[in-house]
């Protein structure tokens, strides 16, 4: 069955450390998409990153980069110097190819708090 | 406006009341989407139409009814609601129904059902 494990409930670090938001999934299908998320207080869940299951390329965004090992069924999320703006509550989630009854299916997330 | 809009952004309402939900995307994509979130639970899939045709219905109760009669609108109307259905109300649009695509959200609906 597909599952997407983000043990990390709350994570909280002084400004400027470095985070990292781990994120476990499961899935038996060989062809499948990964996805961050992004959830500040306001409420919109704002997309970061794509990757799918063929590209093993680990991606880096400013301060924000991303892990993906297939061996290890990981797609971890990493903060550099990370800042007050980035507390939020962050969001794994996998899908399954291209059947068109898909679902995302979520992680329970990791609220990032990020002090002053 | 760009990308997901959403109005209401919070309702209040009774648990006699009617009232809907409107989405609006304007990204031209042909898929969209409602969800659930509510407090310490993840997020739930709720209802989703794909080129304004409705193909998943989540097991959702029937005081819940959705309409899509574009691709750029959806409606979640409401009537007779428990206060458990309290929650914040996403709507999301995506390109095409397919895992191959990320969707992008709106800012949601803080919904009170007292």
């Amino acid at each position: 069955a597909q599952k997407v494990t983000q043990a990390q409930t709350e994570i909280s670090v002084v400004e400027k450390e470095d985070v990292t938001l781990d994120c476990v999934y499961e899935t038996r299908d060989t062809t499948y998409y990964l996805f961050w998320y992004k959830q500040p207080p306001s409420g919109e869940l704002v997309f970061l990153i794509r990757r799918n299951s063929f590209d093993e390329q680990n991606e880096i965004s400013g301060r924000y980069s991303w892990n993906f090992q297939k061996s290890t069924s990981s797609f971890n999320f990493t903060i550099t110097a990370s800042q007050v703006v980035d507390s939020a509550v962050y969001f794994c989630a996998l899908s399954e190819g291209m059947d068109s009854n898909y679902q995302l299916i979520w992680g329970a997330g990791t609220k990032l708090i990020i002090k002053p | 406006e760009t990308g997901v809009t959403q109005t209401p952004r919070h309702l209040v309402m009774g648990m006699t009341n009617k009232k809907s939900l409107k989405c609006e995307q304007h990204l031209g994509h042909n898929a969209m989407y409602w969800y659930k979130q509510s407090a310490k639970k993840p997020l739930e899939l709720m209802f989703v139409y794909s080129l304004e045709e409705r193909v998943e219905n989540n097991s959702v109760p029937s005081r819940f009814s959705p309409e899509c009669p574009n691709s750029s609108h959806l409606f979640l109307h409401l009537h007779t609601l428990q206060p458990e259905d309290s929650a914040l109300y996403l709507c999301a649009s995506s390109r095409y129904h397919t895992g191959a695509y990320e969707q992008y959200f709106g800012p949601g609906t803080r919904l009170t059902v007292t």
